[in-house]
């Protein structure tokens, strides 16, 4: 069964520093994707980015950076010198090749203070 | 791009009554469509998926005679919350598949439902 854990409920960060948000996941399957979306308030989810499990290269786009680690089953985001405007909600996400359904995690709420 | 709209945004309806929530992909043709819900500061839990022409497939724990879902097009499908309570009050977000080989969804905007 697959499964998402982000384990961080919460965090908050003053504005500029960089900050990190977790995401484990566990899956049986070799081939499978990772996402991660942002929910600010108004609910829409915004989708960052997508990583298949044969593509372990790290990405940088901008503030973001991601950082995929097969070996721990983890898709780790980055932010670098956060702003206000990141405070939001951020999941990150799996679909398995054998089911092609969209599993999340719990989400991340993060706080950017001024 | 790839667009998915979600009609109404939100919705205020009295306990008992029925409510229908549609979802549009608006510039692609969509295999499948997904509905999700989510509580107030929880993760977004998979309802059902629904393949255009055919039964939507439910998740475990979802009562498919209260949550009605019909994919009659390749642009739309809609789910209707039957005899709605204030239970079911909730944010529903649609997604759309373009193709079956396909991992990437598109989310619609979502719908708040309020049952009072």
């Amino acid at each position: 069964a697959q499964k998402v854990t982000q384990a961080q409920t919460e965090i908050s960060v003053v504005e500029k520093e960089d900050v990190t948000l977790d995401c484990v996941y566990e899956t049986r399957d070799t081939t499978y994707y990772l996402f991660w979306y942002k929910q600010p308030p108004s609910g829409e989810l915004v989708f960052l980015i997508r990583r298949n499990s044969f593509d372990e290269q790290n990405e940088i786009s901008g503030r973001y950076s991601w950082n995929f680690q097969k070996s721990t089953s983890s898709f780790n985001f980055t932010i670098t010198a956060s702003q206000v405007v990141d405070s939001a909600v951020y999941f990150c996400a799996l679909s398995e090749a054998s089911g092609f359904k969209t599993i999340f995690g719990a989400g991340t709420r993060l706080f950017v203070k001024a | 791009g790839a667009v998915v709209s979600q009609h109404p945004s939100r919705v205020i309806c009295k306990s008992g009554t029925s409510v229908k929530i549609e979802c549009r992909s608006l510039d692609f043709q969509a295999t499948t469509m997904f509905w999700y819900r989510q509580f107030p500061k929880q993760s977004l839990m998979l309802m059902a998926t629904s393949n255009e022409g055919s039964k939507a497939t439910y998740e475990q724990g979802v009562e498919k005679d209260k949550f009605l879902i019909n994919h009659a097009s390749l642009t739309l499908s809609t789910l209707t919350v039957t005899s709605a309570h204030p239970e079911d009050s909730s944010f529903y977000i649609c997604s759309a598949r373009k193709a079956v080989s396909s991992y990437e969804q598109y989310f619609g905007p979502g719908t708040r439902l309020t049952v009072t």
